[in-house]
């Protein structure tokens, strides 16, 4: 079964810091990889998404992520965090039948 | 234009009762879809609907879950016999197809809460 490991609970980063947040998949196919991001009182709105083709994927927001089929990972990267990029950030699979699997998320503090 | 909206925006009853969790889509959008997200947790699966038809609800978690989309359109998710187990954050999506290329587009959720 297809499963989304994010291995850190919390993590926080000065403001202009540099920022990676993990995510490992379990996936028997080539997956369908994405972000998601959570603020308080909001919905789930896409960071960015990976079905095939180039590894280093840009997205909204100055956000990227790179998929390595030999680890298994999707991470998120961003080279300068914001106060406002304070959320809870998720990376889902696409799994059978067009849902998503997500992981357990990561709670991003940014210090000033 | 107007996203996926959901109401109640919260939601607080007792043990034992019956709950409606409305879901309203983006216009056009033909596939739905409900999660569950616990705290602590990312959103869980319990249905999709291409159209009027569930396409797989093979997340509803027992018999006491069931959702309707009679028009195809809005979707109301039924919660019969609540336990304080099904307290989370119940999440709706909608999709312009039933497609793993398109973006699964998220409401604000509804929190419910049973005493």
């Amino acid at each position: 079964a297809q499963s989304v490991t994010q291995p850190d609970i919390h993590i926080t980063v000065s403001e202009g810091a540099s920022l990676e947040l993990r995510c490992n998949y379990s996936y028997g196919a080539t997956p369908y990889l994405f972000w998601y991001v959570q603020s308080p009182g909001q919905g789930l709105q896409l960071l960015l998404k990976y079905f095939s083709g180039d590894t280093l994927v840009q997205g909204i927001k100055g956000f990227e992520a790179e998929f390595k089929r030999s680890q298994s990972s999707f991470n998120l990267r961003k080279p300068s965090v914001h106060w406002s990029d304070a959320a809870e950030y998720f990376c889902a699979v696409g799994a059978d039948g067009n849902k998503l699997v997500f992981g357990a998320g990561t709670i991003l503090r940014v210090k000033s | 234009g107007a996203g996926v909206s959901q109401t109640p925006s919260n939601k607080v009853t007792e043990k034992g009762k019956y709950v409606e969790l409305r879901c309203d889509p983006i216009s056009g959008h033909t596939a739905l879809y409900w999660y569950r997200q616990s705290l602590g947790q990312g959103p869980e699966f319990l249905i999709y609907f291409q159209g009027t038809g569930a396409a797989d609800d093979s997340g509803l978690p027992n018999d006491r879950f069931f959702a309707v989309r009679p028009e195809g359109s809005v979707s109301t998710l039924k919660i019969q016999r609540t336990e304080r187990g099904d307290s989370a954050v119940y999440l709706c999506a909608s999709s312009p197809r039933l497609a793993k290329y398109n973006e699964q587009f998220f409401g604000p959720g509804t929190r419910l809460t049973v005493l």
